[in-house]
């Protein structure tokens, strides 16, 4: 049983592009959630999906951040026009559908650094 | 409301010494607590958890950690550390809301091991 995968592991953009990251939850579990760690800190809540709904953003920056849980195929993290601040690692985490469920499953991460 | 409280970002201790990784929490319900170890540029490893069973906990590695209400805390501990200890490790507080568990972590206590 795979756990939960993130790629690309390791992303570089030019201050102005769009980035995106990709997650693929454990098999069988239905809740994806997004996560920031930013150098020298610890890791910020950004949202939480499940399957084609949006359940909890109040982590997201207003602007230039998205995220997507479609029907079919992985998670989708999308920051448009990319500055030097978002520079950071983004780890997925996945659960299983039972909501009572406490712990979560996190991918390696997605080191995103902005030029 | 809740929020978890790491004393100390770095922490040193000699080979074969005892480890101590200090962690209070502040919950609104009774909270799910959590140990996570972060290996450079990996994502973040379950180490133990607590979830209203027994107050003294168990994880892996020989980490063990104990519950305690009266204090708010939930120090993580280990008896004899080893080379291979040297990593991140992120206290976590969980509860119930909104139909799932929201996680808050601490930022984190570096741990050091001299040999």
């Amino acid at each position: 049983n795979a756990g939960v995968m993130q790629n690309p592991r390791h992303l570089v953009r030019r201050r102005g592009q769009e980035a995106r990251l990709r997650c693929s939850p454990m098999k069988g579990h239905s809740h994806v959630y997004w996560y920031r760690q930013l150098p020298e800190e610890g890791l910020k809540f950004m949202v939480y999906l499940q399957k084609e709904n949006i359940i909890d953003e109040s982590g997201m920056p207003k602007e230039r951040f998205s995220a997507e849980f479609p029907k079919e195929g992985p998670s989708i993290l999308r920051i448009q026009q990319v500055v030097r601040g978002d520079s950071a690692a983004y780890f997925c985490a996945s659960s299983p559908r039972d909501p009572s469920y406490n712990e979560q499953f996190f991918g390696p991460g997605t080191r995103l650094t902005v030029l | 409301a809740q929020s978890v409280t790491q004393l100390g970002s770095h922490v040193s201790v000699s080979e074969g010494a005892l480890v101590l990784l200090r962690c209070n929490y502040s919950s609104s319900v009774p909270p799910y607590l959590f140990w996570y170890v972060q290996y450079p540029n990996q994502g973040l490893q379950l180490l133990l958890k607590y979830t209203s069973a027994a107050t003294l906990v168990k994880g892996i590695n020989g980490f063990e950690a104990e519950f305690k209400k009266s204090e708010t805390s939930f120090h993580l501990t280990k008896p004899s550390a080893h080379m291979s200890d040297a990593a991140e490790y992120f206290c976590a507080v969980s509860a119930p809301g909104g139909g799932y568990q929201k996680v808050t972590f601490g930022i984190g206590t570096k741990l050091q091991v001299i040999p």
